[in-house]
């Protein structure tokens, strides 16, 4: 069975703060994503970033930043000097080998972030 | 174009309507997705489409109806809904349901309240 965990339910912090989100994932298959969305509260889900499981390289764009590690099956995301605009449900995601019978997409709870002006 | 539509924004209904919701996609994606999402959750799955067929059917109930006229095209509809199915009711789209490579493209949702 799959399983992702974003043991943060919420997180303040004050503008321009740095801040990370945690995400920590369970699976079996051998060849699996990883996917950060951002869901502010209009409702729309935004994709964020993907990253394969064969690919370890930590990767950056702008503020944001993501530091996989297979050692310890997590996939944190870092926001740097964060903005009000930042503020809003991210959600970590899995997605296995189809063959596995798995669900398409395994999303953790969810961390919502708040970020005070 | 990335975009993934939907209609309604909003819907109120009562529970002996029938409603329609509408999420388009004109990315040239072949699997599409209905999602239903409560308050301070995460999106639980319902149905998946692949090809214009029915792929995945995650138990629901049968007073929801998925519809995928052509490969641009979901529809959900509903009928003698209950009031805890109000929620947040999200489409997306994929390039393919059997790749996981894929990342799913969200629309903004329909926000359905019954009454």
């Amino acid at each position: 069975a799959q399983k992702v965990t974003q043991a943060q339910t919420e997180i303040s912090v004050v503008e321009k703060e740095d801040v990370t989100l945690d995400c920590v994932y369970e699976t079996r298959d051998t060849t699996y994503y990883l996917f950060w969305y951002k869901q502010p509260p209009s409702g729309e889900l935004v994709f964020l970033i993907r990253r394969n499981s064969f690919d370890e390289q930590n990767e950056i764009s702008g503020r944001y930043s993501w530091n996989f590690q297979k050692s310890t099956s997590s996939f944190n995301f870092t926001i740097t000097a964060s903005q009000v605009v930042d503020s809003a449900v991210y959600f970590c995601a899995l997605s296995g080998e189809f063959n596995s019978g798995n669900t398409p997409l395994v999303f953790g709870k969810g961390t919502r972030l708040s970020v005070i002006a | 174009d990335t975009e993934v539509t939907q209609t309604p924004k909003h819907l109120v209904m009562g529970m002996t309507n029938k409603k329609s919701l509408k999420c388009e996609q004109h990315m040239g994606h072949r699997a599409m997705y209905w999602y239903k999402q409560k308050a301070k959750k995460p999106p639980e799955l319902m149905f998946v489409y692949s090809y214009e067929k029915l792929s995945i059917n995650e138990s629901v109930p049968s007073r929801f109806s998925p519809e995928c006229p052509n490969s641009s095209l979901l529809n959900l509809h509903l009928h003698a809904l209950q009031p805890e199915d109000s929620a947040l009711y999200l489409c997306a789209s994929s390039q393919a349901y059997q790749s996981s490579y894929n990342e799913q493209f969200f629309g903004p949702g329909t926000r359905l309240t019954v009454l």
